[in-house]
């Protein structure tokens, strides 16, 4: 099935300890987008790749790190996790086009 | 700054209509998009609007009015299954896509 895939679905983490979020689509789509969404918040823009190879700083980058070595991947790390870093995590991916994201299902991670 | 507001909640009746606005100020506009959100899942697209007017789509419609900076989506015929959060994003000129907070939409029977 076409579509674009998160993992891991939840996690707790210790603060302080390393987490790379996966993210995969097979879509071909060039643009890769990593948000966190946070309750009374709209969804905030951490990094973002318009193509493999490339990727940008977005709203909220600190404590943040991505890399696009391909079309199809875009990993998300936290290098050192902080509790502020508990969210909703959504990856998305665009075309060409009107710009109309697609969604992954989300990873919910907390920190304590 | 640039800023997206729409009501933080809104109840309906099952079978009503409702209408959910948005207004808007960006650093320039390349399209204002409407995505719907179910509890615990993912956005997902509902609409598209760059040119001033209605946009019609089954039981949804959007609306677009660029010189007031002001969006809205109506649902008809609400059925339950419409209960969700709605999140209006408007694309600026750097193609980044602003988003609103988002309208939890409650549906009474």
């Amino acid at each position: 099935i076409a579509g674009i895939t998160q993992a891991p679905t939840s996690q707790i983490l210790a603060a302080g300890r390393r987490m790379t979020l996966r993210c995969t689509q097979d879509m071909r789509h060039n643009a890769m987008y990593w948000y966190r969404q946070d309750l009374g918040l709209g969804l905030r823009l951490i990094h973002y790749s318009n193509t493999a190879g490339t990727t940008g700083k977005g709203e909220v980058p600190d404590g943040y790190s991505v890399s696009r070595a391909n079309t199809d991947d875009f990993p998300l790390t936290l290098a050192s996790a902080v509790p502020s870093q508990t969210s909703v995590y959504f990856c998305a991916s665009s075309g060409s086009g009107t710009g109309e994201l697609f969604f992954g299902e989300g990873s919910r991670l907390t920190v304590l | 700054g640039q800023n997206i507001d729409q009501p933080t909640e809104m109840t309906a009746t099952e079978g009503a209509i409702v209408q959910i606005n948005c207004t808007y100020q960006t650093s320039g506009f390349n399209g204002l998009f409407w995505y719907q959100q179910h509890a615990g899942e993912a956005p997902t697209f509902l609409s598209y609007n760059v040119l001033d007017g209605l946009e019609e789509k089954g039981r949804f419609s959007s609306f677009l009015s660029r010189s007031k900076g002001y969006s809205y989506l109506l649902l008809k015929e609400l059925q339950m299954k419409d209960s969700a959060s709605y999140l209006c994003a408007v694309m600026d000129s750097n193609y980044q896509l602003i988003w609103g907070a988002g309208t939890k939409l409650i549906i009474k029977p």
